[in-house]
């Protein structure tokens, strides 16, 4: 009963590095998305998709990327890290869009020196 | 700019006393939801409420929509340590996007 799968848990970076962090969901949904959380801040969402081959972007898209070439993985995609990016990262999936449940994975906690 | 603002940001109660969150916004959702977090995990969906001035009830928890549907509340009555976490409000912006509030973190003690 895995749900939605993230990795990694921990990932620690230096300024200008690249990188990517997975997500992966089992139940078949169609709605995937990314969300950055930070303190008294809540979450923001960076990224989602309907569907395999449509992404489209959220409130804080800027030096992420983002593509879904399958139903179950939605990667995040790390242009050139920046400091400004040291924050927790959640991948959500959901049955629908708008007012239904979003699963969430177990978050990974990204650090950029 | 954030959509949802919480209130209280934090709040630390005794075991069996009762509390109100408060989610605000300036902006109509079409529904909305609660979510608590727990340390180290992602957040889990408690309730989502779809039509204006509707109040749902889930044991000790009771959620409540604005009947403009830009405004939430959540009670809790006779809190109990089981309760504390992070407690997030999410509104439901057209068809996907999902708008989440600041946060309310709430501390229990026995």
């Amino acid at each position: 009963n895995a749900g939605v799968t993230q990795t990694p848990k921990f990932q620690v970076l230096k300024t200008g590095q690249s990188m990517t962090l997975q997500c992966a969901q089992d139940m078949n949904h169609e709605y995937m998305s990314w969300y950055r959380q930070d303190p008294g801040m809540g979450l923001r969402l960076i990224h989602y998709s309907v569907g395999a081959g449509i992404t489209d972007q959220g409130e804080v898209p800027n030096g992420y990327n983002v593509s879904r070439s399958t139903t179950e993985d939605f990667p995040l995609r790390l242009l050139s890290a920046a400091p400004s990016q040291t924050s927790v990262y959640f991948c959500a999936s959901s049955r629908q869009g708008g007012g239904g449940e979003l699963f969430f994975g177990e978050g990974s906690r990204l650090t950029v020196l | 700019t954030q959509l949802l603002e919480q209130s209280p940001q934090f709040l630390s109660i005794q075991e069996g006393e009762n509390l109100t969150v408060y989610c605000n916004s300036s902006s109509v959702f079409s529904s909305l939801q609660w979510y608590r977090q727990e340390p180290g995990e992602g957040p889990v969906l408690l309730v989502t409420v779809v039509t204006g001035g509707e109040v749902k009830k889930l044991k000790r928890l009771t959620f409540q929509f604005g009947d403009a549907r830009k405004d939430s509340s959540l009670h809790i009555t006779a809190a109990q340590t089981g309760d504390t976490g992070l407690y997030l409000c999410a509104g439901a912006q057209g068809t996907y996007k999902y708008i989440f509030g600041t946060g309310t973190r709430l501390k229990v003690l026995a």
